[in-house]
């Protein structure tokens, strides 16, 4: 079964720290991508950062970073310095690519609360 | 930058009606795709369109139809709302290169009550 997993379903921060938010798959694919997206109280999912898993380097955008650890089949997102601005929901998504259909597969979410 | 725009933002229906949620997206996207959210269960997939008139069941369908008629647009249906359809609805589209970094775009969602 091709499953995403984030075991934590809420995490606070102190503002500047940086926090590590855990989430791991399951799939028989070889070939899959990895997404991160941001959901603020306004409802808008907003994608934040990607990792292919031929990808040999861990991706990063900006404050954001992608720690992929292919054989443990995990794929954290790491915050670094955090803002008021990243208190959010936070989902791991999976895209296998048998069946190519395009959809993504959604973890729980992690709700994350920075502290001033 | 794509646009992605679901009608409503919050909608209040009592059970039985027949519900309309629609969406629309303006980048030409090939594939277009509708979920409900739901606390400690994220995102699952109930249908989703890869061309006009052409849908395929997501991992919870029952209950829902959908219509794509256009390219650009995307309905939901709920034939007859039950109260365990309360839930927030996201729409999204993608352009459907068929890579594995394709991303999503998503509207800002649709919170459905039902009395």
């Amino acid at each position: 079964a091709q499953k995403i997993t984030q075991t934590q379903p809420g995490m606070f921060v102190q503002e500047k720290e940086a926090v590590t938010l855990d989430c791991t798959y399951d799939t028989s694919d070889q070939s899959y991508g990895l997404f991160w997206y941001k959901q603020p109280s306004s409802g808008e999912m907003i994608f934040l950062i990607y990792q292919g898993s031929y990808d040999e380097q861990n991706a990063t955008e900006g404050r954001y970073s992608l720690n992929f650890q292919k054989a443990r089949k995990s794929a954290n997102l790491v915050i670094s310095a955090s803002q008021l601005g990243d208190s959010a929901m936070y989902f791991c998504a999976m895209r296998p690519y048998s069946g190519n259909t395009g959809k993504l597969i959604f973890g729980q979410g992690t709700t994350l609360q920075v502290k001033p | 930058d794509v646009k992605v725009t679901q009608s409503s933002r919050y909608l209040v229906k009592r059970t039985g009606e027949k519900v309309f949620l629609e969406c629309v997206q303006d980048m030409d996207h090939e594939n277009m795709f509708w979920y409900r959210q739901d606390p400690g269960l994220g995102l699952r997939l109930i249908y989703f369109s890869y061309d006009v008139k052409m849908k395929e069941k997501g991992d919870i369908p029952e209950g829902y139809s959908v219509s794509r008629e256009k390219k650009e647009r995307f309905s939901l249906i709920l034939e007859s709302a039950s109260t365990n359809q309360t839930s927030m609805y996201l729409c999204a589209s993608s352009l459907g290169d068929r890579a594995t970094n394709e991303k999503l775009f998503f509207g800002s969602g649709t919170q459905l009550s039902v009395l």
